[in-house]
């Protein structure tokens, strides 16, 4: 099983600032088959980002994925109010699919 | 639009059982395959089933260990988690997620979530 390891695990950023997070996988992820979910509180995850750098239907081009391999990169370019949530990488292109433990971007 | 929602939680005893529904619409439910996430109260996210669109092929957490069943009734649009043997560690959060990507399972659309507290 693939463990992925997320950093920070909490990252306080003022608004209009840039978000860097990091996923870290314990083996090759195949095919960058790796996503990044946003949970709001009280809210179902949103996909973000799949095929580590692609955007899903209707995200703001502020959100890009980047990486390969075992190191993958969230970065969220200038910090809006309703960004400050938590995010959660999962891997799915090997069995079993995995997610990560989850990064909690909070208001400094 | 595409809407999943989930339904059939509630408060159950240690050793009893639940099923869990999601509803779904807005695309084409049987050549997707669908999954159960949960999520304990401050934690992170689990997968728990997975099922393919004709239902012919399943997967399970490791942890499930034969108590829960995923299925799908296609022409009702409607996928199901049968839970037996419900333990105080199966309190969480249920998510029912629909596959994107083909044959790859990331979520590209969530449901609200239904609650389920094993407790006596």
């Amino acid at each position: 099983e693939i463990v992925l390891t997320q950093s920070p695990g909490t990252l306080s950023l003022s608004p209009g600032e840039r978000a860097t997070l990091s996923c870290r996988a314990s083996q090759g992820v195949t095919s960058s088959y790796l996503a990044w979910y946003q949970q709001r509180p009280g809210q179902a995850p949103r996909l973000l980002i799949y095929g580590a750098s692609s955007r899903a239907t209707g995200i703001p081009d502020r959100f890009s994925g980047s990486g390969s391999g075992t190191d993958f990169t969230l970065t969220i370019s200038r910090l809006e109010p309703e960004d400050f949530a938590v995010y959660y990488c999962q891997q799915y292109g090997n069995s079993p699919l995995t997610f990560g433990g989850g990064t909690t971007v909070e208001i400094q | 639009e595409v809407q999943l929602v989930e339904s059939g939680g509630g408060l159950v005893q240690p050793g009893g059982s639940l099923r869990l529904s999601c509803a779904a619409s807005g695309f084409t439910f049987s050549t997707s395959p669908m999954t159960w996430v949960r999520q304990a109260t401050g934690k992170g996210l689990e997968r728990v089933a997975t099922i393919s669109g004709n239902g012919g092929n399943t997967y399970y957490g490791d942890f499930v260990k034969g108590r829960f069943t995923i299925s799908r009734d296609n022409s009702k649009n409607t996928l199901f988690l049968q839970m037996d043997s419900l333990r105080a560690e199966d309190t969480a959060i249920y998510y029912c997620a629909k596959c994107g990507g083909g044959s790859t399972c990331f979520f590209d659309c969530w449901g609200q979530g239904t609650l389920v507290t094993v407790s006596s």
